[in-house]
């Protein structure tokens, strides 16, 4: 089974903020990986597809990267509605295995 | 628009069943994989099973081999999950997801408690 590692598994950011986070997969997957926002008692948001498609209702400030075993999120000003826990997922194969998540708090 | 209802949860002892159902609309159901996903209380996210269209593969995480079963039917565009000898781990929200993981229902909750 394909391991998802994320990293780190929370992180404290001002309003305003660059802030980066990290998803290594155990082996190769091309660029079958996707990013979700979930906020708490919702449901998961899908924010990233295929590494870096940004999916259509997320905002521009989110761009995703990586290919292969190593990606990452980026979110370039940080905005009051972005603090919330952030999952990475490979889609290669079954297990469609999750990273064990980062919670971005205020700081 | 994409809507995905879960139904089917509720408290259960250890060791006994139960049956969630899922209905899907907003998008032609028999053309995509389908996957169950759950949540624990506090913890992350945990892909549980998926079934192929047509129900040609299907796929279950080894914390559930053997003791659940995810089946599809196309005609009522809905997804199942039958949970038998459930655990106090099998705990959870679990989440219908259809394979192109952009629109997930409200969930159901599970409790396995005596």
């Amino acid at each position: 089974d394909i391991q998802m590692t994320q990293s780190p598994s929370s992180l404290s950011a001002s309003v305003g903020d660059r802030v980066t986070i990290a998803c290594r997969a155990s082996q190769p997957i091309h660029n079958f990986l996707n990013w979700y926002q979930q906020k708490p008692g919702k449901a998961p948001k899908l924010l990233i597809y295929t590494a870096s498609t940004l999916q259509s209702e997320a905002p521009s400030r989110f761009a995703g990267s990586g290919s292969g075993t190593d990606f990452t999120l980026t979110i370039s000003s940080l905005q009051p509605e972005d603090f919330a826990t952030y999952y990475c997922q490979q889609s290669y194969g079954p297990p469609y295995t999750f990273g064990q998540g980062t919670n971005l708090e205020i700081k | 628009e994409v809507q995905l209802v879960e139904s089917g949860g509720g408290l259960v002892k250890p060791g006994g069943s139960l049956r969630l159902s899922c209905v899907a609309s907003g998008f032609t159901f028999s053309n995509y994989n389908m996957n169950w996903v759950r949540q624990a209380p506090g913890k992350g996210l945990e892909w549980v099973s998926s079934v192929t269209r047509s129900s040609l593969y299907i796929y279950y995480a080894d914390s559930v081999k053997g003791r659940f079963t995810i089946s599809r039917d196309d005609a009522k565009n809905s997804l199942y999950l039958q949970m038998d000898s459930l655990r106090a781990e099998d705990t959870a929200v679990y989440y219908c997801v259809p394979g192109f993981w952009d629109s997930w229902g409200q969930g159901t909750l599970v409790a396995v408690s005596s």
